[in-house]
This record gives structure tokens, sequence and C-alpha cells, in this order.
């Protein structure tokens, strides 16, 4: 089973700045399945990015994925304040498993 | 517009049982694989269980295989998670989560609000 790594733990930016999240995959990931959800306090989790780098709909293009193998990134361009919530990256292929998550926090 | 309502949660005592549902609308249910996924509190996303659209194939995570099982009923757009021998382990919120295809390989494009399970005597 593939496990996903994320870092760093905590990030703490200010708004305007630009955010970058890094996803570890313990082995290569295949074919850039891989996404990125956001969750909010209180929320459900919502999908932002999926196959490493497309944007699901509605999702601001300030959110951005690259990456292949075993080393993804989830980029934020310019912090909005609705931005501040916790990312999960996902690989959904062989397993259905989720990093542990990154907090972006002001 | 896709929803995905669960319903079913609540206190339960360490041994007993539990049936979630969750009542979609706004796609074709039987076109898409559906999952439950939880988060116990203050922690991260464990995915749970899996099935097709048809339902003739599931899966269930090596934590919860023997004692959780996931189910559909096509005619009437719902999903269920039947929960038994429920632990304090269980004690999450659990998330209905609906596939990008039919099987796989799909992400999760829209999630329902969750239902919270507590396990607790």
């Amino acid at each position: 089973e593939i496990v996903l790594t994320q870092s760093p733990g905590t990030l703490s930016l200010s708004p305007g700045e630009r955010a970058t999240l890094s996803c570890r995959a313990s082995q290569s990931v295949s074919a850039g399945y891989l996404a990125w959800y956001q969750q909010k306090p209180g929320q459900a989790p919502r999908l932002l990015l999926y196959g490493t780098s497309s944007r699901a709909a509605g999702i601001p293009d300030r959110f951005s994925g690259s990456g292949s193998g075993t080393d993804f990134t989830l980029t934020i361009s310019r912090l909005e304040p609705e931005d501040f919530a916790v990312y999960f990256c996902q690989h959904y292929a062989d397993s259905r498993t989720f990093g542990q998550g990154t907090k972006v926090e002001i | 517009e896709v929803q995905l309502l669960e319903s079913g949660g609540g206190l339960v005592q360490p041994g007993g049982s539990l049936r979630l549902s969750c009542a979609a609308s706004g796609f074709t249910f039987n076109s898409y694989a559906m999952s439950w996924v939880r988060q116990a509190p203050g922690r991260g996303l464990d995915w749970v269980s899996a099935i097709t659209g048809d339902g003739g194939d599931t899966w269930h995570a090596d934590s919860v295989r023997g004692h959780l099982t996931i189910s559909r009923d096509n005619s009437k757009n719902t999903l269920y998670l039947q929960m038994g021998s429920l632990t304090a382990a269980d004690t999450a919120i659990y998330y209905c989560v609906k596939g990008s295809s039919r099987s796989r390989p799909y992400y999760f494009d829209s999630w329902g609000q969750g239902t919270l399970v507590t396990v607790s005597s």
C-alpha cells in the first residue's frame, strides 16, 4: 500500500503570500492519479485537483498542482482569507489512501 | 446539483450496531462508484469502504473488514454502511462520497456533510 507523507504539518503564512504544500509517496503513483482536497473547520472536504494538476469545477486558478512519480506539490499562488484550511492529498489508483494533511494557518 | 445526505449516526455502546444511509440525488446514481470515508475527532481522512456503480464489487479497509459492510440500493439511490461490533476506534464523522466514475480509478468529486458516530458506554 502506498503511504503518502505531507509536509509541512503546518504552514503559517499571510494573505497574499504563496503557499507550497508537498505530498511524497512511498512508491511511484501510477499515471499521476493524485488528488488534493481542502477542508475548512466544521465542513466536509471538497475536491480541489485531480490527475495531479486538473482543477475541479469552480476552483480558482490560484490553485495549481504539479509533480510526478513520488513527489507532488499543491501551490496556492496568492493566499486569500478563505484559503486558510487543511489540505489533504490522495492517491486514487491502487489504493485510496490520504496523506495526513497540511494545515495552512494565518 | 449533486446532493448526498447521510443519516443514521448517533451514540452507540461498544459492541453495538448501526446502519448509516446516504440518500443521493442530482446524478445517475448507478453510474458511479461510491465510498465511505471517516474522520476521527481532530484527525485526518480515513477511507473505509467502496462499491462499484452496479454494486457488484466492494472493498473495505483492513481496519474495518469484517465489521463494516458497504452496500447500495440503486432503485432507491441510497448507499449504506452496516456497522457491527463497534469499538471506540470507530468513533468518527462518516462521509458519503461520490466517485468520479463507475469503477476504479476514481477520485472523490462530491462529499456529503457527514454523520457522527460515537461509540461509548
